[in-house]
């Protein structure tokens, strides 16, 4: 399968604790997007990245979320001392060129997390 | 703001007839995209046309463009059970960098057997 793969599909934790959702590009992408879709809404744009580059985190909520991208390994994205209004479902997207508007965004079947 | 808004929010029809959906949107864009996402799973691109394209077909869909007036239209004939699923536009602002697509809330499309 060489599709985007996301893991975990579900993803429970307790208020306070971290959440990290991995993101494995499509074989051949090195731009990774992140979206987060509440329920009954589209999804928001969170942060983009290149291999070992943050190009733009201006969605991403500055306190308690982080992403990285590094040259060996899956995307990551990390949530610390998670709150209740973190519960969501978080998608990631790869594209093989810099400008997705002009190219098609592959997405994964995203991670659902819930938070208790 | 939501750059992309699709009117309706719900539709359901009886398979074999055509279901339409909107999309209006802000600002003057690059490109407009539309996407499928059945439940539970990721979306799917569709379609994607450009701001000088006025209409563009792929099967079974039909997707027209009128920058004029900011909207786009989605159009599935001849529908089937298999196309039930939310559907969303994405668009990339004219002025923004083009890695910024925005989706609007979406159309929930049910067709019934």
């Amino acid at each position: 399968n060489a599709g985007v793969m996301q893991n975990p599909r579900h993803l429970v934790r307790r208020r306070g604790q971290e959440a990290r959702l991995r993101c494995s590009p499509m074989k051949g992408h090195s731009h990774v997007y992140w979206y987060r879709q509440l329920p009954e809404e589209g999804l928001k744009f969170m942060v983009y990245l290149q291999k070992e580059n943050i190009i733009d985190e201006s969605g991403m909520p500055k306190e308690r979320f982080s992403a990285e991208f590094p040259k060996e390994g899956p995307s990551i994205l990390r949530i610390q001392q998670v709150v209740r209004g973190d519960s969501a479902a978080y998608f990631c997207a790869s594209s093989p060129q810099t400008k997705p508007g002009n190219q098609p965004q592959h997405f994964g079947d995203g991670t659902r997390l819930s938070i208790l | 703001s939501q750059q992309g808004e699709e009117d309706p929010q719900a539709l359901s029809i009886q398979e074999g007839e055509n279901a339409t959906m909107n999309c209006s949107y802000k600002t003057s864009i690059n490109n407009l995209q539309w996407y499928r996402q059945n439940s539970g799973r990721g979306l799917v691109h569709l379609i994607l046309i450009r701001s000088n394209e006025r209409e563009k077909h792929s099967g079974r869909l039909r997707v027209t463009l009128d920058t004029s007036k900011k909207s786009s239209s989605l159009l599935i004939t001849a529908s089937r059970a298999a196309d039930t699923a939310s559907y969303f536009c994405a668009t990339d602002a004219k002025d923004s960098n083009d890695y910024k697509l925005s989706f609007g809330a979406g159309t929930t499309v049910t067709v019934r057997a």
